[in-house]
């Protein structure tokens, strides 16, 4: 079965510094990984997702992820956070022709000044 | 573009009474629709995936007749809490998807509390 890790609940950062949380996947075949941003009380929204190709994928508000087949893992980055970065990040996976989701319990971001 | 609206965002009711929650794809046509429950610090629990004009699929442990989804057009599903208990209140968000396309847009979310 598959699943998804997200092994940091929550992280603190400060303001400017630069952001990385791991996700980690277990799937047999060829994942479609997403990452989505959740602030309270709100839907998710997608930042980001791999199907094929260049394994590090730009999304939106500066925020990047990179696929390492090798090591299963599908690590969201950003150079220097911002205030309104704060919120819950959530990694899932899917593939091909697999109408569901799996998805990670979520990793909340607190910046700090 | 890949708007997803739910309505309405805040619902109180009592004890024993239905509720409906809209889910539309704003921009897009939704060949399938997927609804969730949140608890509080868990992971999205899928409930049920509905394709337009087709009989919902639930997941494993959920009560098909109480919670009754409708998927009647390509950018409209909706969820009936039947009986509302106190027990339901969650927060239930959707997600669109468009066919041919591996990628969930969800709506902003709905609380219910059920008094």
């Amino acid at each position: 079965a598959q699943s998804v890790t997200q092994p940091d609940i929550h992280i603190t950062v400060s303001e400017g510094a630069s952001l990385e949380l791991r996700c980690n996947y277990s799937y047999g075949a060829t994942p479609y990984l997403f990452w989505y941003v959740q602030s309270p009380g709100q839907g998710l929204q997608l930042l980001l997702k791999y199907f094929s190709g260049d394994t590090l994928v730009q999304g939106i508000k500066g925020f990047e992820a990179e696929f390492k087949r090798s090591q299963s893992s599908f690590n969201l980055r950003k150079p220097s956070v911002h205030w309104s970065d704060a919120a819950e990040y959530v990694c899932a996976v899917t593939n091909f022709g697999n109408e569901k989701l799996t998805f990670g319990t979520g990793t909340r971001l607190t910046i700090i000044p | 573009g890949a708007v997803v609206s739910q309505h309405p965002s805040r619902v109180i009711c009592k004890s024993g009474t239905s509720v409906k929650i809209e889910c539309r794809s704003l921009d897009f046509q939704a060949t399938t629709m997927f609804w969730y429950r949140q608890f509080p610090k868990k992971s999205l629990m899928l409930m049920a995936t509905s394709n337009e004009g087709s009989k919902a699929t639930y997941e494993q442990g959920v009560e098909k007749d109480k919670f009754l989804i409708n998927h009647a057009s390509l950018t409209l599903s909706t969820l009936t809490v039947t009986s509302a208990h106190p027990e339901d209140s969650s927060f239930y968000i959707c997600s669109a998807r468009a066919s041919g396309y591996d990628t969930q847009y969800f709506g902003p979310g709905t609380r219910l509390t059920v008094l």
